[in-house]
């Protein structure tokens, strides 16, 4: 098993330009969650899935867009880039079912010039 | 509002010198308590999971505890390989998504 991947891994912005996060886990998950983490601080919650076709907001949702449409695949995507979203960004996934331990991505670095 | 906090911001321990790092919590009804460690340009990688108070879980050097308000990680000897941030994380039980409150993280520098 891969785990849980994410790309890119660092990608350069200019304001109002749009992209999207890919993240994919392998291990059937059916909950699946993105973060963003400044510097120095913890993880904040951006979107969350229990499942394909579910998604609801987390803690810091502004800016920020996700779907759902396979259990494999929770892509986020920020239409408008702005500086406030240079962060690195996390994706995890869960097993609801088995050991509720969050599996985590290795990150992706967002610069927003 | 779930809340976590995490002391000291930063500690720097000369290797073998045993220390505690800590998280105070709130939370509506604890689900679990989860200790990550999180090395440089790396994702959180899972340690402990935490359920009830008096609960203690152990790896290596490193041991976790919990009580009602805060939840100790004690760390025994550690070598320049335990330098990292460790995480602290609360899931309430109320959340149906399991969601993760995460406090901001200790990073911890061990010095050879």
């Amino acid at each position: 098993n891969a785990g849980v991947t994410q790309t890119p891994k660092f990608r350069i912005l200019k304001i109002g330009q749009s992209m999207t996060l890919q993240c994919t886990q392998d291990m059937n998950h059916n909950y699946m969650y993105w973060y963003r983490q400044d510097p120095g601080m913890g993880l904040k919650l951006i979107y969350y899935s229990v499942g394909a076709g579910i998604t609801d907001k987390g803690e810091v949702p502004n800016g920020y867009n996700v779907s759902r449409s396979t259990t494999e695949d929770f892509p986020l995507r920020l239409e408008l880039a702005a500086p406030s979203q240079t962060s690195v960004y996390f994706c995890a996934s869960i097993d609801s079912g088995g050991v509720e331990t969050q599996y985590f991505g290795p990150g992706t670095r967002l610069l927003v010039l | 509002e779930d809340q976590v906090t995490q002391s000291p911001e930063a500690l720097r321990l000369q290797e073998g010198e045993s220390s505690s790092l800590n998280c105070s919590y709130t939370v509506s009804g604890l689900r679990g308590l989860f200790w990550y460690r999180q090395d440089p340009g790396k994702g959180p990688e899972f340690l402990f999971t935490l359920y009830s108070a008096g609960e203690e879980k152990e790896k290596e050097r490193l041991k976790a505890t919990l009580t009602k308000k805060e939840s100790f990680l004690h760390i025994t000897a550690p070598k320049p390989e335990d330098s990292a941030t460790y995480l602290c994380a609360v899931q309430a039980r109320a959340g149906s998504a399991r969601q993760l409150t995460f406090g901001s993280g200790t990073q911890l520098t061990v010095l050879p």
